[in-house]
């Protein structure tokens, strides 16, 4: 998997958006980045993933750089059950696994 | 409801007693992969198979044996537990590959005394 690198931690207001940034400058033309999030102890849970465009689903919205070096995930409206880890990960075509780095811990605040 | 059951969710066994995790999706998908996930290691895939009869080890398979004779079930055998075992367990299942979206079950907590 190309590397990626995130916050360690970061947070926000309830109500408010919450923009994660990840790094992936090693991300080749044919690898899409995935995004997944883990709330406390359960199992993690697919987000959104894209390859060049920005994507938008009822969970969240992926904005990808042209360069597609970095990536934002979007949460427009972040509620106390958003709290969880995020994961960005982006698989190579020939992976068997996807590699869970440390992620971000986002905390929601009230 | 599309989903991956895994049973037990909690269980806490002594060491060298054999013992089964079972996973079950109702997708029809091809691939499936065991995760352990402890604190400060992150998740670690255990093995994975990519369709019926075709299984291999991901990066942590030592103590641990699977099988696949069907496409909706991937059990996790531990065939004689120890405590470095004690972990949280996760199934996850996809069309095909990493690259596909995973679907994850809800965890085993395992404790090996």
């Amino acid at each position: 998997d190309a590397k990626t690198t995130q916050p360690t931690s970061m947070d926000c207001a309830e109500g408010r958006a919450a923009n994660l940034p990840c790094n992936h400058s090693t991300i080749s033309g044919n690898e899409y980045v995935y995004w997944y999030r883990q709330i406390h102890s359960q199992g993690p849970q697919y987000i959104i993933h894209g390859l060049k465009n920005n994507e938008t689903n009822e969970m969240a919205s992926l904005i990808i750089t042209e360069d597609r070096k970095s990536s934002t995930l979007i949460l427009p409206h972040a509620t106390l059950r958003d709290t969880a880890v995020y994961y960005c990960i982006v698989p190579m075509d020939s992976s068997y696994k996807l590699i869970f780095g440390s992620g971000t811990r986002l905390l929601v605040r009230p | 409801e599309a989903q991956v059951t895994q049973n037990p969710r909690y269980l806490i066994t002594v060491t060298g007693k054999k013992l089964t995790v079972t996973c079950s999706q109702n997708m029809n998908h091809e691939y499936m992969s065991w995760y352990r996930q402890d604190p400060g290691l992150g998740l670690r895939q255990i093995y994975y198979s990519m369709n019926v009869e075709v299984t291999d080890k991901g990066d942590v398979p030592e103590g641990y044996k699977v099988s696949r004779k069907e496409k909706r079930n991937f059990p996790l055998i531990l065939e004689s537990p120890s405590p470095n075992q004690t972990s949280l367990y996760f199934c996850a299942s996809s069309v095909q590959g990493a690259r596909d979206t995973q679907y994850f079950g809800p965890g085993t907590r395992l404790t090996v005394l």
